[in-house]
């Protein structure tokens, strides 16, 4: 079957850098997207990956590692307001979106 | 600002009627848009998969007499909840995917409650 893990929670201090990582098992691979969700609302874009290698993008990265099956988001001087959840998400052969479950993310001052 | 718009972003009817959300992508067309169901602190789960000019193709377990998506143009889906009843109260997400598939925008959800 396809899976993607993500841990369920992870906590990390205002200013301080944090690394979600994604572990992905499916059927092809077509690039892996990171999003932000805060409560209550719909999910935001922050990056896509399709070749192995790490992409800046301001305060956020993410790498991909495709032969580990395996992305990490990169959050440098966290905020109160990155306090969200994250969700990987993986494009298969088909071209279908699979979701991880999702990281929240506290962020304490 | 968005590029994906989805309305309305709340509403509430009443059990046995039906609603109907809109899912338009602002400034690009998008071929493929998908539709997302989100219960409180639970991932995203796909319901369809809305292919402009041809009919949705529905996950395993979702009902499409229910569920009715049309995506008449290249920029906008609609899903209409019929004969709603309390259950089918939850978030409702769109996204649209770019030509090139390399980007796929989410909607602003729509949260719908069902009384």
């Amino acid at each position: 079957g396809q899976n993607i893990d993500q841990p369920t929670e992870m906590t990390a201090t205002e200013g301080a850098i944090v690394q979600i990582n994604c572990t992905y098992q499916t059927s092809g691979f077509n690039g892996l997207f990171w999003y932000q969700q805060h409560a209550g609302e719909a999910p935001t874009f922050l990056s896509y990956n399709v070749l192995d290698g790490l992409e800046e993008k301001g305060r956020f990265s993410s790498f991909l590692s495709r032969s580990k099956g395996y992305s990490y988001l990169l959050l440098k001087e966290l905020q109160m307001k990155d306090s969200a959840s994250y969700l990987c998400a993986v494009k298969d052969s088909n071209y279908q979106l699979i979701w991880g479950a999702g990281t929240k993310l506290i962020i304490k001052p | 600002g968005a590029v994906v718009s989805q309305h309305p972003s709340r509403v509430i009817c009443k059990s046995g009627t039906s609603v109907k959300i809109e899912c338009r992508s602002l400034d690009f067309q998008a071929t493929t848009m998908f539709w997302y169901r989100q219960f409180p602190k639970q991932s995203l789960m796909l319901m369809a998969t809305s292919n402009e000019g041809s009919k949705a193709t529905y996950e395993q377990g979702v009902e499409k007499d229910k569920f009715l998506i049309n995506h008449a143009s290249l920029t906008l889906s609609t899903l209409t909840v019929t004969s709603a009843h309390p259950e089918d109260s939850s978030f409702y997400i769109c996204s649209a995917r770019t030509l090139s598939g390399n980007t796929i925008y989410f909607g602003e959800g729509s949260w719908l409650t069902v009384v």
